[in-house]
């Protein structure tokens, strides 16, 4: 049973290059997430789907994207990479309202 | 709006110690809480939820948390704290959309 599985674990990008950060669950949960945790500030909503096909902003949703075109995959791109995007980005999923996130183990991603 | 506080950023107890790990929320409904623990360089992991019911929840790894309305807390503890408890703790109120707003975390460190 692998959970929440985030590639890549690390990256360096330089700025203004994309890339796009892989989150897959194979709980066949509906609700999938993307988090980035930055020291001292806890956790970030960047954007957030409801089930395949549905996609919404969170809190911080500037300088990204996302898509989810099946119920396992929720990718997160990344385009025009700033310093300000250097975090530790985290996928998470969740079967419906009310219930606790599963999280992956997170992508450290830095912007020199 | 929702928000999540978390009073102490960084706590030190002995081993064998009782542990508070305070949290307060605001919340305009009647929340749904969660503490999650998140070990160095890993995801975070749920410890305990509350949706209604009990004010008294129990959790994995020996932890509980009570939940009070009146103070608008959602308080960790633990009787006797191990050296493997060492880790950061979040806080969470879950909104619409299943949504989680996240405290900042309180660090835990455990001396011998």
């Amino acid at each position: 049973n692998a959970g929440v599985t985030q590639t890549p674990k690390f990256r360096i990008l330089k700025i203004g290059q994309s890339m796009t950060l892989q989150c897959a669950q194979d709980m066949n949960h509906n609700y999938m997430y993307w988090y980035r945790q930055d020291p001292g500030m806890g956790l970030k909503l960047i954007y957030y789907s409801v089930g395949a096909g549905i996609t919404d902003k969170g809190e911080v949703p500037n300088g990204y994207n996302v898509s989810r075109s099946t119920t396992e995959d929720f990718p997160l791109r990344l385009e025009l990479a700033a310093p300000s995007q250097t975090s530790v980005y985290f996928c998470a999923s969740s079967p419906g309202q009310g219930y606790g996130y599963t999280f992956g183990s997170g992508t450290r991603l830095t912007v020199v | 709006a929702q928000s999540v506080t978390q009073p102490d950023i960084h706590i030190t107890v002995s081993e064998g110690a009782s542990l508070e790990l305070r949290c307060n929320y605001s919340y305009g409904a009647t929340p749904y809480l969660f503490w999650y623990v998140q070990s160095p360089g890993q995801g975070l992991q749920l410890l305990l939820k509350y949706f209604s019911g009990d004010t008294l929840v129990q959790g994995i790894k020996g932890f509980e948390a009570e939940f009070k309305r009146s103070q608008s807390s959602f308080n960790l503890r633990k009787p006797s704290v191990h050296w493997s408890d060492a880790a950061e703790y979040f806080c969470a109120v879950g909104a619409s959309g299943n949504q989680f707003y996240f405290g900042t975390g309180t660090s835990l460190t455990v001396i011998p």
